[in-house]
């Protein structure tokens, strides 16, 4: 079946650093891709998607792309700041008869110090 | 306007007893969806409602649970005879319709319901 795997973290960088969250994944079909956001103490908050290969997702200062041959959708940050702290989840969605069931990776906590 | 809510925000019970849990989407939304998180894991699809009636839960790990969605809004998830291994968070989202990623389908979360079975 579907499945996401991302980099297990945590992760921790310093303010102003570079990120990169690795995610792959395996589904029939064409997916739609997305990465999530759980800040402390908040539900899960959608952070950017993308719909088919070679689309670029962004929001916040945060990107990734849909790479069909790779099977990829990386999350990049240029420059973290102490508010980006939170667990990011890859997921993905169905494009066929299931297209409502998000599959979600582990989650990646993510900690930036000032 | 009011995000999803769920209650309780906690619910430590002991093995063997039930239990329900409470959703309530974002007004208007007709699609509504209960995930479970372990520990160390992402969420997992229990069970999704198109409306009152159960669309798909082929999620749902085995007959002691069960979700209701009476009106068309609220839902409770509920669990008989709780076991050690149902602690989890249980999520709850709703969109405005379902099916693939246009934004109107995009999934609301609430901020869960973490159960502790001891």
């Amino acid at each position: 079946g579907d499945s996401v795997t991302q980099m297990e973290g945590p992760v921790t960088l310093s303010e102003e650093a570079f990120l990169t969250i690795n995610c792959t994944y395996t589904a029939t079909g064409y997916p739609s891709l997305f990465w999530y956001v759980q800040y402390p103490g908040e539900g899960l908050q959608l952070l950017l998607k993308a719909t088919k290969a070679d689309d670029k997702g962004s929001n916040k200062g945060f990107e990734a792309t849909y790479r069909k041959e790779t099977t990829s959708f990386h999350l990049e940050k240029g420059s973290v700041q102490v508010s980006d702290s939170a667990v990011y989840f890859c997921a993905l969605i169905y494009s066929g008869g299931s297209n409502y069931k998000l599959t979600f990776g582990k989650g990646t906590l993510l900690t930036v110090n000032p | 306007g009011a995000g999803v809510s769920q209650t309780p925000s906690n619910k430590v019970t002991e093995k063997g007893k039930y239990v329900e849990l409470r959703c309530d989407p974002i007004s208007g939304h007709t699609a509504l969806y209960w995930y479970r998180q372990s520990l160390g894991q992402g969420p997992e699809f229990l069970i999704y409602f198109q409306g009152t009636g159960a669309a798909d839960d082929s999620g749902l790990p085995n007959d002691r649970f069960f979700a209701v969605r009476p009106e068309g809004s609220v839902s409770t998830l509920k669990i008989q005879r709780t076991e050690r291994g149902d602690s989890a968070v249980y999520l709850c989202a709703s969109s405005p319709r379902s099916g693939g990623p246009n934004p109107t389908n995009e999934q609301f979360f609430g901020p869960g319901t973490r159960l502790t079975v001891l």
